[in-house]
């Protein structure tokens, strides 16, 4: 167990719906990460979050969103769901920032019909 | 703006030979390097990082791997592969400070008996 939790592990959904993604990050670490994990694209940065503001946007698409919320959990918000956006879906924290490194959860697989 | 490259999408070993994954970097400012290991359906495990001190990075499970600033490189080493070390393997950089860090496309390892 990493420290780092997310839900659910598996998700399947219809094309058009609406899901959320959800990341508990290791006690005592203030930065959370959203990556996208897939085989043509590999490991994709979506987002970053530092003590509730964000940080650092990457390729993340329009009809994506996160926040971080006042007890450090994060959310990622996917909607209007393509088949291309199954992928997995990694949560990680860190202490501060990406200099210390990252501690990684076991990922959210997404699976859009 | 930092980029990775990994050179060999694949890397087969016997037990027991050298392990030598390649990673290239670039940079615009002094890195923090990474490598991360990715076993089957899990997330990415932090193996060592290079911080700006010791050239020479010592990780766990008998890896290290060497920074070399006139080579751009970062290589991961092991003198001994075993077969528990069979996984995908991530180089990443990032700036530091509250930059995001780039992975990577992975190698993905395998050991033979």
């Amino acid at each position: 167990d990493s420290g780092v939790t997310q839900t659910p592990k598996h998700l399947i959904t219809a094309t058009g719906q609406r899901v959320t993604l959800r990341c508990s990050p290791r006690s005592g670490d203030l930065s959370v990460y959203w990556y996208q994990q897939s085989l043509d694209q590999g490991l994709q940065f979506l987002i970053q979050y530092y003590n509730g503001e964000e940080r650092a946007k990457g390729n993340i698409l329009e009809r994506f969103s996160a926040q971080q919320f006042p007890d450090l959990h994060s959310e990622l918000n996917l909607s209007s769901l393509e088949l291309g956006d199954s992928a997995l879906y990694f949560c990680a924290s860190s202490p501060r920032q990406g200099a210390d490194g990252y501690t990684f959860g076991s990922g959210t697989r997404l699976t859009v019909v | 703006a930092q980029s990775v490259t990994q050179l060999g999408s694949h890397v087969s070993v016997s037990e027991g030979a050298l392990v030598l994954l390649r990673c290239n970097y670039s940079s615009s400012v002094p890195p923090y390097l990474f490598w991360y290991v990715q076993y089957p359906n899990q997330g990415l495990q932090l193996l060592l990082k290079y911080t700006s001190a010791a050239t020479l990075v010592k990780g766990i499970n008998g890896f290290e791997a060497e920074f070399k600033k006139s080579e751009t490189s970062f290589h991961l080493t092991k003198p001994s592969a075993h077969m528990s070390d069979a996984a995908e393997y991530f180089c990443a950089v990032t700036a530091a400070s509250y930059d995001k860090v780039i992975f990577g496309p992975g190698t993905s390892l395998s050991v033979i008996p």
